[in-house]
């Protein structure tokens, strides 16, 4: 089975410049999660994604960041202007059922993220 | 709130030696609690994880983690470390209320192998 896909691996852009990540989560996932991983920190939850509705972007620092999930597949993560304080590795994950009441436990699948740095 | 304390930034064993990586949990509803391991320059991967079964769950690569709700405690353990064990592991706890399902991982331990 195939994992989750995200390009490019790496990039490298100056503040106040525009940027955008790819994900493919594994074929049949409806949910899709973006996390944003500082260096000596653990990842944090920027938007999650149940097919193509936003179920949680509390966390997403939307005057800059927009993400979506055309058709409930694939997913784009834009920064807009970029901020030194971006630099970090940006993680998408996916897990096989639709969050709903009772459903619990439910393991998410990584891919091996972007490293942003932004100069 | 939910969440997760790692109380050690960096451990160091030896091979063949016992692994202990602390983990101390904080949350409002009945928790599903995890751990993850992430090798340099590779995906998060999921070690175990525990969800109200057995208390004692056993994971990949000989890894299991005791679930101790008196103590708030989910430490991961290992009894023989190999060096393919050197990596970073989260502890990472998720509420289920309302059924939506949010992750909120610790801050992390290095696990260091010494020949």
């Amino acid at each position: 089975e195939a994992g989750v896909a995200q390009s490019p691996r790496y990039k490298i852009i100056e503040k106040r410049q525009s940027v955008a990540f790819w994900c493919n989560p594994i074929s049949g996932h409806a949910t899709l999660y973006w996390y944003q991983q500082i260096l000596g920190q653990g990842p944090k939850l920027l938007i999650q994604f149940q097919n193509n509705g936003v179920v949680d972007d509390s966390q997403l620092p939307k005057d800059r960041f927009s993400a979506e999930r055309l058709k409930g597949v694939d997913s784009t993560l834009k920064i807009q202007p970029a901020k030194l304080e971006d630099s970090a590795v940006y993680l998408c994950a996916s897990s096989p059922l639709a969050t709903s009441g009772g459903v619990w436990g439910n393991e998410q699948f990584f891919g091996p993220g972007t490293r942003l740095t932004v100069l | 709130a939910q969440s997760v304390t790692q109380l050690d930034s960096h451990v160091s064993v030896s091979e063949g030696t016992p692994v202990l990586l602390r983990c101390n949990y904080s949350s409002s509803y009945s928790p599903s609690l995890f751990w993850y391991v992430q090798h340099p320059n590779k995906g998060l991967q999921l070690l175990l994880k525990y969800t109200s079964a057995a208390t004692l769950v056993k994971g990949i690569n000989g890894f299991e983690a005791e679930f101790k709700k008196s103590e708030t405690s989910f430490h991961l353990t290992k009894p023989s470390a190999h060096m393919s064990d050197a990596a970073e592991y989260f502890c990472v706890v998720s509420d289920t209320n309302f059924g939506n399902e949010k992750l909120t991982f610790g801050t992390g331990t290095r696990l260091t192998i010494i020949p």
